[in-house]
């Protein structure tokens, strides 16, 4: 059983560009939820998702992030207009309903 | 605001010896898990805490849960090399979720020197 899949696990942008992060849960897990670790910081939550529907998503950023977990395919983090304070470790995990999550190996933006 | 204060969040020691690091809140946490992190991986679950007072034993690592689920700690006994990494508490946040939405303390880095 395949873990939480993370693509690319390494991403350079120029600054104003747009990054696209990927995440394929484990199978059978219905719920997706992205995390941020900034360098020297600890891990925070950014967007709960469920299949089509955002559960919560207190952690974003207001402005130039976004998420979704469509119907058919992995859930994407897209950041807009990336600036060099976005350069983090991103990290996607996945549960079934109401238990443990597993996260992923993380992607790893660096905006130049 | 729920937060984890971890410590001490650097910790260097010779194999063989122990130590314990802490995980410290004000406030009440229904659970807390442990992960351990190495450089260029994601957190991986080592254990979950669940009652008060609760004492969880794995292998060489030993949790234990405060009394007032405000507080826990982990003991490593006869530390190892492969014992180094980044060792992270958290915490279910938020109203209306269980462990979906965590609060992570800001870690404690070991290392262990052979």
């Amino acid at each position: 059983n395949a873990g939480v899949m993370q693509n690319p696990r390494h991403l350079v942008r120029r600054r104003g560009q747009e990054a696209r992060l990927r995440c394929s849960p484990m199978k059978g897990h219905s719920h997706v939820y992205w995390y941020r670790q900034l360098p020297e910081e600890g891990l925070k939550f950014m967007v709960y998702l469920q299949k089509e529907n955002i559960i919560d998503e207190s952690g974003m950023p207001k402005e130039r992030f976004s998420a979704e977990f469509p119907k058919e395919g992995p859930s994407i983090l897209r950041i807009q207009q990336v600036v060099r304070g976005d350069s983090a470790a991103y990290f996607c995990a996945s549960s079934p309903p109401g238990n443990t999550i597993y996260f992923g190996e993380g992607s790893w933006l660096t905006v130049v | 605001t729920q937060l984890l204060e971890q410590s001490p969040q650097f910790l260097s020691i010779q194999e063989g010896e122990n130590l314990t690091v802490y995980c410290n809140s004000s406030s009440v946490f229904s659970s807390l898990q442990w992960y351990r992190q190495e450089p260029g991986e994601g957190p991986v679950l080592l254990v979950t805490v669940v009652t008060g007072g609760e004492v969880k034993k794995l292998k060489r690592l030993t949790f234990q849960f405060g009394d007032a689920r405000k507080d826990s700690s982990l003991h490593i006994t006869a530390a190892q090399p492969g014992d180094t990494g980044l060792y992270l508490c958290a915490g279910p946040s938020g109203d209306n979720f269980g462990n979906e939405k965590l609060t992570f303390g800001t870690g404690t880095r070991l290392t262990i020197i052979p």
